[in-house]
């Protein structure tokens, strides 16, 4: 089992650009979630998708925005990259959204920069 | 919303020494808790959890009792290895709702 991936590992932008950030969750997960976690800083939740829709959300604006697919791969796309931006973008996947036991799995992230 | 305080760091240990650190949480409903550790330059990867009051959560030597009437969560460690040097977070989660991190506590050990 690969556990949840992510890609790219790294990558560099220019502020004003558009970023996609791609995470493929473990096998057998149907629910991914996405987390900025800035330098220093713990995670702070992004989005959750199940069954391809938005389910959660947190304090990220509209230039924030995801996508599940089928096979509950998700993208994490960022429009009109900040300087603020710059941090490592977490992935997790989990089985059940509904569940407060529900184990979540994490990727290695992406660390984005955005100069 | 939820939240959780945990003790600043970092926390300095020599090899062998004990281990605690707090955590203290807020949220609504009935949370279950984790402690998950972060290893530099990588993701996250759940050291344990417990769901219920009185539960104790154990892994790899580490332990952790979910303290409903203080709202706490301290992590424990009898004794630390060089090996246990990353940054811990702890994240209450309810329902539905995502985790709730913290920012975490660093960990130092020194040979």
């Amino acid at each position: 089992d690969a556990g949840v991936t992510q890609s790219p590992t790294h990558l560099i932008k220019t502020r004003g650009q558009q970023v996609t950030l791609r995470c493929s969750p473990k096998s057998g997960h149907d629910t991914v979630s996405w987390y900025q976690q800035a330098l220093g800083q713990g995670p702070q939740f992004i989005f959750q998708y199940y069954e391809e829709e938005e389910r959660q959300r947190g304090n990220f604006p509209d230039r924030f925005s995801g996508h599940q697919f089928p096979n509950y791969s998700s993208e994490l796309n960022v429009n009109a990259l900040l300087l603020g931006d710059s941090a490592l973008y977490l992935c997790a996947s989990s089985v059940d959204p509904g569940g407060s036991n529900t184990e979540a799995f994490f990727g290695q992230g992406t660390r984005l920069t955005v100069v | 919303g939820d939240s959780v305080t945990q003790m600043e760091g970092p926390v300095t240990l020599s090899e062998e020494a004990f281990l605690t650190i707090n955590c203290t949480y807020t949220a609504t409903g009935y949370p279950s808790l984790f402690w998950y550790v972060q290893y530099p330059g990588e993701g996250l990867q759940l050291l344990l959890k417990a769901t219920k009051a009185d539960d104790k959560g154990s892994n790899k030597g580490f332990e952790a009792t979910y303290r409903k009437e203080t709202t706490s969560f301290h992590l424990e460690k009898g004794s630390v290895q060089v090996s246990d040097s990353a940054v811990y977070f702890c994240a209450p989660k309810a329902g539905r709702r995502a985790l709730t991190f913290g920012s975490g506590t660093r960990l130092q050990v020194q040979p």
